[in-house]
């Protein structure tokens, strides 16, 4: 079983849309969540945390559901410049600090 | 705002030869690390490294890459005898904390073996 999951996708919006993308991650010991997204052919870039009560930050709303080990990235509003690739990044707790990515789900937004 | 330097942007290298990735990270962070990212897949851990040694690295990380923090501030990765399989991007990170905060990175150098 893949350690960190996500849908690839592309998922393909209308501007203006909500989408919304789920990460599973396989280690119940994680600890630590994050967002990530990238453009093409560039570096990562974090978006946002993940706690446990869940975070707003403008159009972008992020989950955390540690029973089902899975967090979530909702994006409301939906503009062009959003497509990317939404990275989800875990860390383990303790003295051992791996992050571990997933593969990426992929975001167009068309006019 | 304060940002991670990498060098060079591109690097094209026969097979067999070393490479040096260079990097400086901001300033007043503590942890540096780096990843790679072969074409069209993830982002994999490497290596990270805090004062002054390498503290986590991947199953990747062998024998042929080393990490070095030769002056204070240049991070840097050496990869020795290149296949053709490291062609990838390699990006270096920097953080001041090594648990729950995020990293920042690096716009990666692209790394072409031919």
């Amino acid at each position: 079983r893949k350690e960190v999951e996500q849908d690839p996708g592309p998922f393909n919006v209308p501007e203006g849309a909500t989408v919304a993308f789920n990460c599973t991650y396989s280690n119940s010991a994680s600890q630590s969540f994050f967002w990530y997204r990238q453009d093409c052919r560039k570096e990562p870039k974090l978006l946002m945390s993940v706690y446990s009560s869940g975070n707003e930050d403008g159009r972008f709303t992020a989950q955390l559901n540690r029973a089902s080990q899975y967090i979530s990235l909702l994006i409301r509003d939906s503009k062009l410049s959003d497509s990317a690739t939404y990275l989800c990044v875990v860390l383990l707790s303790g003295g051992s600090y791996i992050p571990t990515f997933g593969r990426g789900t992929s975001l167009i937004v068309h006019p | 705002e304060p940002e991670v330097t990498q060098t060079p942007s591109h690097q094209v290298t026969q097979m067999g030869q070393e490479v040096i990735l260079r990097c400086v990270p901001i300033s007043n962070h503590l942890y540096f690390y780096w990843y790679r990212q072969i074409l069209g897949q993830k982002v994999e851990f490497l290596v990270s490294f805090y004062n002054n040694e390498i503290s986590e690295k991947s199953e990747i990380f062998d024998d042929q890459f080393s990490v070095e923090r030769p002056d204070g501030s240049n991070f840097t990765l050496k990869i020795r005898s290149t296949k053709l399989e490291d062609s990838a991007m390699y990006f270096c990170a920097s953080g001041w904390e090594n648990s729950n905060q995020p990293q920042h990175f690096g716009d990666g150098t692209r790394l072409s073996i031919l």
